[in-house]
């Protein structure tokens, strides 16, 4: 099963910022935060991960709790190409590479 | 340019018919994926290999094989015991434990 909890749907005005809630309230200590989308019919595609500091790049926001239990993808200023399912996943870093897990993720509607 | 290739993009089979979709990454990663996604659902892990000649079943390994004889492929088998074919199917590879995952487009399978 996957180890984190996302939202079904979320809608977003284009222009303004898309937060994207993500619960993972069993996570370890040594597993990262990953976020990914998957815009219909092609392969998903990666956005940022992070440990425990907030990040950033030329896509996104990663903002983690201090505790570490939930985390929060921004897209600063949606697009109506930002339209697209996203996954937040963890994953260890400690050990074997083991596998992917992946949710149901949020889909994005990002409305003119 | 590098990247993971998935082949062929439709493939249509008849009903107890094996069928293997191609995967082949030129990125040098050691672990790969393959998972299964249903119309409006997340994706679910069948098998993933962490290195040549080794793999493991993920949560829907049932009627699926796979072998990992070179470190750039990873062929899936979709067996007659697969009871429901039809879906998405979607591969992937990591380099390291600390790094991202890349997917390929997909093979989108139709049993007919």
């Amino acid at each position: 099963d996957a180890k984190t909890t996302q939202p079904p749907s979320m809608d977003c005005a284009e222009g303004r910022a898309a937060n994207l809630p993500c619960n993972h309230s069993t996570i370890s200590g040594n597993e990262y935060v990953y976020w990914y989308r998957q815009i219909h019919s092609q392969g998903p595609q990666y956005i940022i991960h992070g440990l425990k500091n907030n990040e950033t790049n030329e896509m996104a926001s990663l903002i983690i709790t201090e505790d570490r239990k939930s985390s929060t993808l921004i897209l600063p200023h949606a697009t109506l190409r930002d339209t697209a399912v996203y996954y937040c996943i963890v994953r260890t870093y400690g050990g074997s590479q083991g596998n992917l897990i992946f949710g149901k993720g949020t889909k994005l509607s990002v409305k003119p | 340019d590098g990247g993971i290739t998935q082949s062929p993009k439709y493939l249509f089979r008849k009903e107890g018919q094996n069928v293997t979709l191609s995967c082949e990454q030129n990125l040098n990663h050691d672990a790969m994926y393959w998972y299964r996604q249903d119309p409006g659902q997340g994706l679910r892990l069948i098998y993933y290999s962490q290195i040549v000649n080794d793999f493991q079943k993920g949560d829907i390994a049932e009627g699926y094989s796979v072998s990992r004889e070179k470190k750039e492929s990873f062929p899936l088998t979709v067996t007659s015991a697969q009871k429901n074919p039809t879906a998405f199917y979607l591969c992937a590879s990591t380099l390291s434990r600390n790094t991202e995952a890349f997917f390929g487009q997909g093979t989108r399978l139709t049993v007919v």
